[in-house]
């Protein structure tokens, strides 16, 4: 089975922090995103990586960075978090199989910025 | 721009039928769709793609009209099992590969 593991489940910070979220995964996938969830507007691709050091933009990338030193790692960083950035952050991976890029999705960290 | 799903909420009986729509305003490649059960990650249910067939898996099944930028999901009596966020993903036409946008989500909800 593949496995998407997040650091945390739960997070808050304060206004102003620098907070880094971290993904791994556990089946070689070349491929790996981050998305936040939020009600009504459902998952929004912030950043992904399609190999070690290689990241394209997304829809929502301000305010975001990321990092892939490692193929198994992706990490999602909030160079200073606002209250804005509340929201649930998922994380991604994929790699195709017979032509299908299948994304097997990590538990998710609900970030609070108070 | 996000594909449209509708409705955005419906709740059934054990055993009615639900049909979920994706709309988009773009060509579309292919589209991806994902079950989130609440407090859970999204997990893949089936993926239509351009000149393929209507896809099924139990009595889960999805159909993708490429003309119309469409697809819908249809739910045949239905379990309580059923019940969470369906996402649609598409990919666009001339960005064939890895790169999803999803809909809003339709949350389904199925009664005893």
């Amino acid at each position: 089975d593949v496995k998407v593991t997040q650091s945390s489940r739960y997070l808050v910070k304060r206004t102003g922090e620098k907070v880094f979220l971290e993904c791994v995964q556990d089946m070689d996938h070349e491929n790996m995103f981050w998305y936040r969830q939020d009600p009504g507007l459902g998952l929004r691709l912030i950043y992904f990586s399609y190999d070690v050091k290689m990241k394209e933009k997304g829809d929502i990338p301000e305010g975001y960075s990321v990092s892939r030193e490692k193929k198994e790692r992706f990490s999602l960083i909030l160079e200073s978090a606002s209250t804005n950035q509340t929201s649930m952050y998922l994380c991604a991976s994929s790699a195709p199989t017979g032509g299908i890029y299948e994304q097997y999705f990590g538990p998710g960290t609900r970030l609070t910025v108070t | 721009q996000q594909p449209v799903q509708s409705p955005q909420a419906v709740i059934l009986r054990e055993g009615e039928d639900a049909v979920i729509n994706c709309s988009s305003s773009k060509a579309l490649y292919s589209v991806h769709w994902y079950r989130q059960k609440h407090g859970e990650a999204p997990v893949f249910l089936m993926i239509l793609l351009k000149g393929g067939e209507q896809k099924g898996h139990d009595k889960i099944s999805a159909s993708f009209n490429e003309k119309k930028q469409q697809s819908s999901l249809y739910l045949t009596a239905s379990q309580l099992s059923y019940s969470g966020t369906y996402f649609c993903g598409t990919v666009n036409d001339n960005n064939a590969g890895n790169m999803l946008t999803f809909g809003g989500g339709t949350r389904l909800m199925v009664k005893p």
